[in-house]
């Protein structure tokens, strides 16, 4: 596609319940990140993926969360038994190469009440 | 652990005034990048600066990377009202990790 493109757009969910984030990267791009940001903070690195493999995931908050890539294209992170405390927008985006441009998804606003 | 400290985190001017942001890391990056970001979309990169030492202008914007390739600063001049925006800069390692700064809240007043 012509850029990142993350589903929903806006989730609102109840505590306890299990949600999924997609992330469609640009076409491509071998490597591909999540990141978490709160209100006006800045962005909490959470895993990186570098084809389907995840060199890096130390950035995860817990084991309630998990993300996979198939195919070296999409992804999906998973938030298992969601705390109110997981409210945040998450945000993916994708880069060709080392010392590129990291292209933003518009992120993925998650309230859980 | 990779860490980027970005200050000020929060800062009001008024328009035509001129300001510094800093980025500092204890650890060395293979590329420094700033991107800036408005409310309800992801960042979008201003500059990536790969050489210790290099310097790069983007009209009113100058940035820099320290010699060891552990720091930089973002020098905007004559800011403007439209320059209002969260300003963050995020450190790429050789592993290919991108790790982000805590931003920094810029509000420029007319």
């Amino acid at each position: 596609g012509a850029g990142v493109s993350q589903s929903p757009s806006n989730k609102v969910t109840e505590k306890g319940k299990d949600v999924e984030l997609r992330c469609d990267p640009i076409s491509g791009h071998t490597a591909l990140y999540w990141y978490r940001q709160s209100l006006g903070q800045g962005l909490e690195f959470l895993i990186y993926f570098q084809g389907n493999s995840a060199p890096d995931k130390s950035g995860l908050p817990s084991d309630r969360f998990s993300a996979e890539r198939t195919g070296g294209s999409v992804s999906t992170l998973t938030i298992q038994r969601t705390q109110q405390e997981d409210s945040a927008v998450y945000l993916c985006a994708s880069r060709e190469g080392r010392n590129t441009e990291a292209f933003f998804g518009q992120g993925t606003r998650l309230t859980v009440v | 652990t990779q860490l980027l400290e970005q200050s000020p985190q929060f800062l009001s001017i008024q328009e035509g005034e001129n300001l510094t942001v800093y980025c500092n890391s204890s650890s060395v990056f293979s590329s420094l990048q700033w991107y800036r970001q408005e409310p309800g979309e992801g960042p979008v990169l201003l500059v990536t600066v790969v050489t210790g030492g290099e310097v790069k202008k983007l009209k009113r914007l100058t940035f820099q990377f320290g010699d060891a390739r552990k720091d930089s600063s973002l020098h905007i001049t004559a800011a403007q009202p439209g320059d209002t925006g969260l300003y963050l800069c995020a450190g790429g390692s050789q592993g290919g990790k991108l790790i982000f700064g805590q931003g920094t809240e810029l509000s420029v007043k007319p």
